[in-house]
């Protein structure tokens, strides 16, 4: 398994960037990476994707390392809203479509 | 357009009672998972449906977990008898299906299922 090591917590000011890290040292050269989050209450939620390329939507940007063994996540302007536990993902296709979760990151955005 | 379903959204039974988790993807998605997060544990892989035939169910905890999903449509997740380490929460999903791949990354959750057994 391509494992990921994640923070367990940060915070963040409304209205500020949230950047989040992963470490995925050993993922494999076909694997994306996936970012989800899980809002209290709620079931996770799909937020982006990369292989090697920075991407953004209009939910968060990724940037992935040239080496891929890390990436970020960003929030450009976190809201109140967005506080939540974060999860990167790492090993997908290789493991045959089943997500994978670690203990993710529980961001804080704060007023 | 509905998204997924799950029923119900709170159970609370005893050990030793049988307990039906019910699962209705969102129309059109021929895969469906089954994931649950214990008390202080990570989200964890059940199971694995592709239209009504179990494509993995590796992740299935022991043989008192029983999953079914009836003319690929619905699924439901039963447990017979009830332990006090299964309570938690169970989260269903679906996702389309892409070809050359035949899943798609991007999986729809539920709000999932808390079951108590006491």
């Amino acid at each position: 398994d391509a494992k990921t090591t994640q923070p367990p917590s940060m915070d963040c000011a409304e209205g500020r960037a949230a950047n989040l890290p992963c470490n995925h040292s050993t993922i494999s050269g076909n694997e994306y990476v996936y970012w989800y989050r899980q809002i209290h209450s709620q079931g996770p939620q799909y937020i982006i994707h990369g292989l090697k390329n920075n991407e953004t939507n209009e939910m968060a940007s990724l940037i992935i390392t040239e080496d891929r063994k890390s990436s970020t996540l960003i929030l450009p302007h976190a809201t109140l809203r967005d506080t939540a536990v974060y999860y990167c993902i790492a090993d997908f296709y290789n493991q045959g479509g089943k997500l994978i979760f670690g203990q993710g990151t529980e961001l804080s955005v704060k007023p | 357009e509905a998204g997924v379903t799950q029923f119900p959204s709170h159970s609370v039974i005893e050990k030793g009672q049988t307990v039906t988790l019910r699962c209705d993807p969102i129309s059109g998605h021929d895969n469906l998972y089954w994931y649950r997060r214990v008390m202080g544990k990570e989200i964890k892989f059940l199971l694995h449906f592709v239209k009504e035939s179990k494509q993995d169910e590796s992740g299935m905890p022991n043989n008192r977990f029983l999953a079914e999903r009836t003319g690929g449509t619905y699924s439901t997740l039963k447990v017979q008898p009830a332990e006090l380490e299964d309570s938690g929460v169970y989260f269903c999903a679906s996702s389309q299906e892409i070809l050359g791949a035949g899943y798609s990354y991007e999986q729809y959750f539920g709000p999932g299922t808390r079951l108590t057994v006491t």
